[in-house]
């Protein structure tokens, strides 16, 4: 069946570390995956996104890394910063699917 | 570029008693998603739509919730009669284009809170 899923509820990380959140997914046919970021009371917002042909994907303080041998997928965000503290939520989406699916979220705190 | 926008804010109903909300999305994105995202949780995908065209709604409870999007742009998410279970965020979000090539990117709007009591 489909489903995603997040190793960590919630991640506390000094500022100006990095931060590392972790996703594994189970439906071996995802094809294409994001990672969301949700701030207290707003929608989720598009982050960054990967395809299963690459195994890493770069953006601004960003980076994203597929593992399908495990099913694992991670976001790392470099020299976090107060503004990045929110819920991320990795997603999923199968290459026969339209829909994306989403995990159950980890919360990311920054300890000043 | 004007975002998602979404009607009500908040609601607070008692159970049994039915809700509407309404979405506006992105000017020109064709596919429309209504998530429902309860308390500590990932937002689940109610139904989305294709222009005016349903796409998948295999996890509406259509017992009791129902959704339209009659001119393929704006849409309304109804629940007729509520439960105290339906207490959640309704996220509406859309995107530019359905299909394989398509990205993840989806619009949200900042939702709608329902509390049923």
């Amino acid at each position: 069946g489909e489903s995603v899923g997040l190793h960590l509820p919630t991640l506390s990380v000094q500022e100006g570390d990095n931060s590392i959140i972790n996703c594994a997914y189970s439906n071996s046919a995802s094809d294409y995956f994001i990672w969301y970021k949700q701030e207290s009371g707003k929608g989720p917002q598009f982050i960054i996104d990967i395809r299963s042909n690459m195994d890493k994907r770069q953006g601004q303080r960003v980076t994203v890394l597929l593992n399908k041998t495990v099913k694992h997928l991670s976001l790392q965000i470099a020299a976090t910063q107060p503004g990045d503290s929110a819920v991320y939520f990795c997603a999923e989406k199968g290459s026969s699917a339209s829909k994306i699916i989403f995990g159950s979220g980890t919360r990311l705190s920054i300890r000043p | 570029e004007a975002g998602v926008a979404q009607s009500p804010r908040y609601k607070i109903i008692e159970k049994r008693q039915s809700v509407a909300f309404w979405c506006n999305p992105i000017s020109g994105h064709a596919t429309l998603y209504w998530y429902q995202q309860i308390l500590g949780q990932g937002p689940k995908l109610l139904i989305q739509f294709q222009n005016n065209g349903v796409v998948d709604d295999s996890q509406l409870p259509k017992d009791r919730f129902s959704a339209e999007r009659l001119k393929g742009v704006d849409s309304t998410l109804k629940i007729q009669p509520a439960k105290l279970e339906d207490s959640a965020v309704y996220l509406c979000a859309s995107s530019f284009r359905l299909g394989l090539a398509a990205t993840g990117e989806l619009f949200f709007g900042e939702g709608s809170r329902l509390t049923v009591l």
